[in-house]
Parts: C-alpha cells; structure tokens; sequence
C-alpha cells in the first residue's frame, strides 16, 4: 500500500458528460500528480500540483482540469467525455515535487466511457 | 521532451534465471530513472531508482546500472520467482521545459516460467 488513496475505483458514464475523480496524496506530501495509462498510449503524464499550485503541466487536453486544495487532496475533472477518455487514471504523490523525488502511485480509477 | 524507449516487450524466463530489461532515453538533461513493477489491477508500485550520480544500485535480487554516456539503464533480477510476473515501467525524470512528470517506456510483461 503507496498510502495514496483514489476514489472511485471504478467509473461508467456515457459521452458528453462531466466526472470528477479524487486523489489524497501520502501524508506529508506536498505534490500530486495525474497520470493516464491507456493501451495506446501508455501511461501519459497530465499534470502536476503542489501546495495548491499548478506547478507543471503535460499532455493534458483542455478539456480536463484539476485542483489540489488546502488540505492537498486533489480532484481532476474531465468534461465533454469521449469514448477515448475511456483509461486507467493515476493519481501520485511526492514530498516537495522535485523532479528527482521518488512519486508514489495511488491504485487508479477505472474510467470507462460509453 | 524526453522520450524513452523499452526492450523487450514481453519477456519469458524460466524461475530462477535472470530477467535483463534496458531502456534508452533522449535527453542528456534526465537526472532520475525510476523503475516501477505494475501487478494487474493495481497501480505502478516503485521497486528501485537511480539517480545520475551513480552508476549501479541494488536492492537483493533487484539492480539497475546507468551509463550516461550512451543514456540507457537496465534492469537486472536475479533468481526469478513466481510472484515477479508483472509488467515492468522504466521512466525517465525531465528537469525543466514545463513538464515536470516521469516519462514513461511502453513497459515490458515478464512472464516467470515454472
């Protein structure tokens, strides 16, 4: 167990609409990170947070955001759903976000889109 | 961006051989190469990284050796079991240029032979 917690495990929504997935990252870690791990992609890079602060941004469309709050938790938001958004989404944690800290990976939410 | 590209795909030894996995990168500028071993159902859980002051790190039946140079690091495990049967990530840590996640290899399924 990583010690970073995601819910929901598992997500069924059709076309057009909006989900919000959630990500509380280790204790005393300061950084989240969004991933997406799909067959053809592999896993992607989205973005990164820290202290409540967009701190780094990957290949993430326009049509997702994502937020950390004061209490570091951390939510990303996926809008306008195609049947391509349908993956894997991991959510990771470090300590201070630096680019050699060891991240911490959360067991995913399961997005399947239809 | 960096780019990292992994060999083999897939992987079949027999238990208690050793299992070598290598990866290249593209950017000089990486200073940290993590490698993550993923189970099905579960997110990416980190077995050993290496940062670019170091040449060789290892773990009991795990290491990983770096050569700058050529920019590629290896995976060796030793006396393979059963239970080391998973998908295997290297990734590589780009410091700087906006995007501050890993980037990941396409992942290599070792398969342990009884």
């Amino acid at each position: 167990d990583s010690g970073v917690t995601q819910t929901p495990k598992h997500l069924i929504t059709a076309t057009g609409q909006r989900v919000t997935l959630r990500c509380s990252p280790r204790s005393g870690d300061l950084s989240v990170y969004w991933y997406q791990q799909s067959l053809d992609q592999g896993l992607q890079f989205l973005i990164q947070y820290y202290n409540g602060e967009e701190r780094a941004k990957g290949n993430i469309l326009e049509r997702f955001s994502a937020q950390q709050f004061p209490d570091l938790h951390s939510e990303l938001n996926l809008s306008s759903l195609e049947l391509g958004d349908s993956a894997l989404y991991f959510c990771a944690s470090s300590v201070q976000g630096q680019t050699w800290e060891t991240q911490y990976f959360g067991p995913g939410t399961r997005l399947l889109v239809l | 961006g960096e780019n990292v590209e992994q060999h083999p795909s897939t992987l079949s030894v027999q238990e208690g051989d050793s299992a070598v996995i290598k990866c290249t990168y593209s950017d000089s500028a990486s200073n940290y190469f993590p490698w993550y071993k993923q189970e099905l159902g579960k997110g990416p859980q980190l077995i050993i990284d290496i940062r670019s002051n170091v040449g060789e790190k290892k773990d009991q039946r795990i290491a990983v050796t770096l050569n700058k140079t050529a920019k590629h690091f290896s995976l060796h495990i030793t006396e393979t079991q059963p239970e080391d049967s998973a998908v295997y990530f290297c990734a590589a840590s780009y410091p700087g240029g906006g995007a501050d996640g890993l980037t990941f290899g396409k992942g290599t399924h070792l398969i342990i032979q009884p």
